[in-house]
C-alpha cells in the first residue's frame, strides 16, 4: 500500500513565477490536509480538503495560494506570483475517512524561490 | 483556536538514558494527541498517539502520558538510541469531524552516543 505521494519533492522557482504542488492521499483515504514548515520551525496548517470541497482554508494566505482536490487525480496546491517568502517544505497528510485524527504525512515538497 | 507549546526545543541525552518532551495544550475539547517524529529531508512520522479517555500509552521504549486536568501531555523515550535522534513534533486536535492537527514547534532530539 503506498503511501501518501508528493511531487515534486524540489522546485525552484524565480520570483513571480507559479508554483504547483501534486499530492496523491493514500489509497482509501478521502482527506487531504496540507502543511508549510519554514526552516527550523513547526508545521503550520493551511487547508483541510475533501473530494471535490475544501473544508477548512482557515491557514490559506488570503491572496496568491489556492488548493483543490479534485475527483479525480491528486490534490494541488497551488502558488501564484511566488515571492521569496514562499520558500519552504509543503507538507501533504492524509487521513482515512472512517479514522478521525490521524494523519499520513508524505515526504514533502521543497519550494525554492530565487 | 488551538495552541500548543512544546519544551524543550532542543535535547542532548547520552545513549541509553531517557528523553521526556513536554507540550501543553489551550483547548479543552482538544482530544487527540499524537506524537511525530521528523528526520532529515523526510515527512513527520506518526510514532505514538493518545486519546483523552486515558492518561497512559506505552509502545516498547517509548511512552505518553496525558493529564487532562492541567492540559499537557509528555513523551517518553528509555533506553535511547542513536536512531532516536531527530526532531520530535506534538499535536492536538479535536477529533470530531476530522480536524485538523495544531502542531507545537518541534523539538530536536540529539543522543550522544
Amino acid at each position: 500500500n503506498a503511501g501518501v505521494m508528493q511531487n515534486p519533492r524540489h522546485l525552484v522557482r524565480r520570483r513571480g513565477q507559479e508554483a504547483r504542488l501534486r499530492c496523491s492521499p493514500m489509497k482509501g483515504h478521502s482527506h487531504v490536509y496540507w502543511y508549510r514548515q519554514l526552516p527550523e520551525e513547526g508545521l503550520k496548517f493551511m487547508v483541510y480538503l475533501q473530494k471535490e470541497n475544501i473544508i477548512d482554508e482557515s491557514g490559506m494566505p488570503k491572496e496568491r495560494f489556492s488548493a483543490e482536490f479534485p475527483k479525480e487525480g491528486p490534490s494541488i496546491l497551488r502558488i501564484q506570483q511566488v515571492v521569496r517568502g514562499d520558500s519552504a517544505a509543503y507538507f501533504c497528510a492524509s487521513s482515512p475517512e472512517s479514522v478521525t485524527g490521524e494523519l499520513f504525512f508524505g515526504e514533502g515538497s521543497r519550494l525554492t524561490v530565487l | 483556536g488551538e495552541n500548543v507549546e512544546q519544551h524543550p526545543s532542543t535535547l542532548s541525552v547520552q545513549e541509553g538514558d531517557s528523553a521526556v518532551i513536554k507540550c501543553t495544550y489551550s483547548d479543552s475539547a482538544s482530544n487527540y494527541f499524537p506524537w511525530y517524529k521528523q528526520e532529515l529531508g523526510k515527512g513527520p512520522q506518526l510514532i505514538i498517539d493518545i486519546r483523552s479517555n486515558v492518561g497512559e500509552k506505552k509502545d516498547q521504549r517509548i511512552a505518553v502520558t496525558l493529564n487532562k486536568t492541567a492540559k499537557h501531555f509528555s513523551l517518553h523515550i528509555t533506553e535511547t538510541q542513536p536512531e532516536d535522534s531527530a526532531v520530535y513534533f506534538c499535536a492536538a486536535s479535536n477529533d470530531f469531524g476530522n480536524e485538523k492537527l495544531t502542531f507545537g514547534t518541534g523539538t530536536r532530539l540529539t543522543i550522544i552516543p
